[in-house]
């Protein structure tokens, strides 16, 4: 594998269910991005981990739960989710410098389609 | 309301054609600015920037203009090729940080 990848590439969802989105990334970055894009609107950043920390949570619902076991894997974990919660769910990460988090290319993985019933 | 605006939803030019791709924004603040490319089934890739400090920035058939007075970016592509057909995101960050804000994107598509 190389690059970003994220699994499910599609996920359908009850709104009493509990699901889990996976990233893993293969380019040695410590810096991971959850995304979500729904229809016709832009990218908006949800949460960021630098070297296993979270750094940004940008005011997401608890019902999004992020995980980040180490700088090479993150989850998404989903629970009672609302029918405005269909979206595309994308995943990146980057190279980061220790104690100076700047801009460095962001790359990205597939996404998870993700739709709730 | 959106700070990155990409006003055109989409856009169709011929092959070998130049292509104009523009973005607008309303904070003053922005200081580094992008362009992602993203096809079908993809993530999106990186594909150039321009720091507030340049009003242009080129990189082989493809170049960024900045006019910072009338905060309005625009990509220029040159010449088209049926391979550029993708959706392109604006974006831009304060301070250069790690935190991009999109634009919309504009769905681009090349007639061979």
């Amino acid at each position: 594998e190389t690059g970003v990848t994220q699994t499910p590439r599609h996920l359908v969802m009850g709104m009493t269910n509990k699901k889990s989105l996976k990233c893993e990334q293969h380019l040695g970055h410590n810096a991971m991005y959850w995304y979500k894009q729904s229809a016709k609107k832009p990218l908006e950043l949800m949460f960021v981990y630098n070297f296993k920390e979270q750094t940004e949570n940008n005011s997401v619902p608890s019902r999004f739960s992020p995980e980040c076991p180490n700088s090479s894997h993150l989850f998404l974990h989903l629970h009672t989710l609302q029918p405005e919660d269909s979206a595309l769910y994308l995943c990146a990460s980057s190279q980061e410098l220790a104690g100076v988090f700047r801009y460095n290319e962001q790359f990205f993985g597939p996404g998870t389609r993700l739709t709730v019933l | 309301d959106q700070q990155v605006k990409q006003n055109s939803p989409s856009l169709s030019v011929q092959e070998g054609r130049i292509s104009i791709l523009n973005c607008d924004y309303t904070n003053s603040m922005f200081d580094y600015f992008l362009w992602y490319k993203k096809y079908p089934a993809e993530g999106p890739t990186f594909l150039i920037s321009i720091s507030s400090i340049k009003d242009k920035n080129e990189d082989g058939r493809f170049t960024v203009f900045l006019n910072k007075s009338a905060k309005h970016l625009s990509l220029h592509i040159v010449p088209s090729q049926p391979g550029d057909s993708a959706v392109y995101f604006c974006a831009a960050s304060v301070d250069s940080s790690y935190k991009l804000i999109f634009g919309s994107g504009t769905r681009l598509l090349v007639r061979p």
